[in-house]
């Protein structure tokens, strides 16, 4: 069975300041995708990043960067100079490959509140 | 380039009651999978429909089906509603190839009351 725990229920933060997500994952497969997406008030899961699980590169994308480590089955997410319309809800998300179809299994969310 | 459609937005219902939701996937989506929301917690997945079948179920009861048609849009319907079946319902297609990336509808909000 695969599980995703993200620790931090809410994070407030000032605007410009960094904000750091943890996700952390368990399975049993040794293949498999990570994924964060980002849920505004609006509802729509917004896809923002994702990751496999045989490249532990970690990359920067604009303002997003992430730290996937597989000893840890940590995939932590990192907002750097947050702005206010960063308020969101965001998901980690994971994906195995053995099973058929798609089927993603999402951690609990955190709520990120950046304040003007 | 129509993304992941949703009808309708909101919806109230009574215990006891059916109701049907509606996807209508991303072009040249060929997968639609359905997740439920409750407030404040992460989506959960309900089932995947692909070449008109449904091909994976997450630990939903028998209340709980579905259909895709020829075009790949898809219903979700859900018999006998319970208080606890009041939620966000979610749609997402993908294409069943390479990174599967699903893209999310705007979700049905359903209450049931």
């Amino acid at each position: 069975a695969q599980k995703v725990t993200q620790a931090q229920t809410e994070i407030s933060v000032v605007e410009k300041e960094d904000v750091t997500l943890d996700c952390v994952y368990e399975t049993r497969d040794t293949t498999y995708y990570l994924f964060w997406y980002k849920q505004p008030p609006s509802g729509e899961l917004v896809f923002l990043i994702r990751r496999n699980s045989f490249d532990e590169q970690n990359e920067i994308s604009g303002r997003y960067s992430w730290n996937f480590q597989k000893s840890t089955s940590s995939f932590n997410f990192t907002i750097t100079a947050s702005q206010v319309v960063d308020s969101a809800v965001y998901f980690c998300a994971l994906r195995t490959i053995k099973a058929a179809g798609n089927k993603l299994t999402f951690g609990g969310g955190t709520r990120v509140l950046v304040k003007p | 380039d129509a993304g992941v459609t949703q009808s309708p937005t909101h919806l109230i219902k009574t215990r006891g009651q059916q109701v049907t939701l509606r996807c209508s996937p991303k072009s040249g989506h060929d997968t639609v999978s359905w997740y439920q929301q409750a407030l404040g917690q992460g989506p959960q997945f309900i089932f995947q429909y692909y070449e008109e079948e449904e091909r994976q179920r997450g630990n939903f009861p028998d209340r709980f089906s579905g259909h895709q048609f020829p075009n790949y849009s898809s219903e979700l319907n859900v018999n006998a509603l319970l208080l606890g079946d009041s939620a966000l319902y979610l749609c997402a297609s993908s294409l069943d190839t390479g990174w599967n990336e699903q893209f999310f509808g705007p979700g049905t909000r359903l209450t049931v009351l």
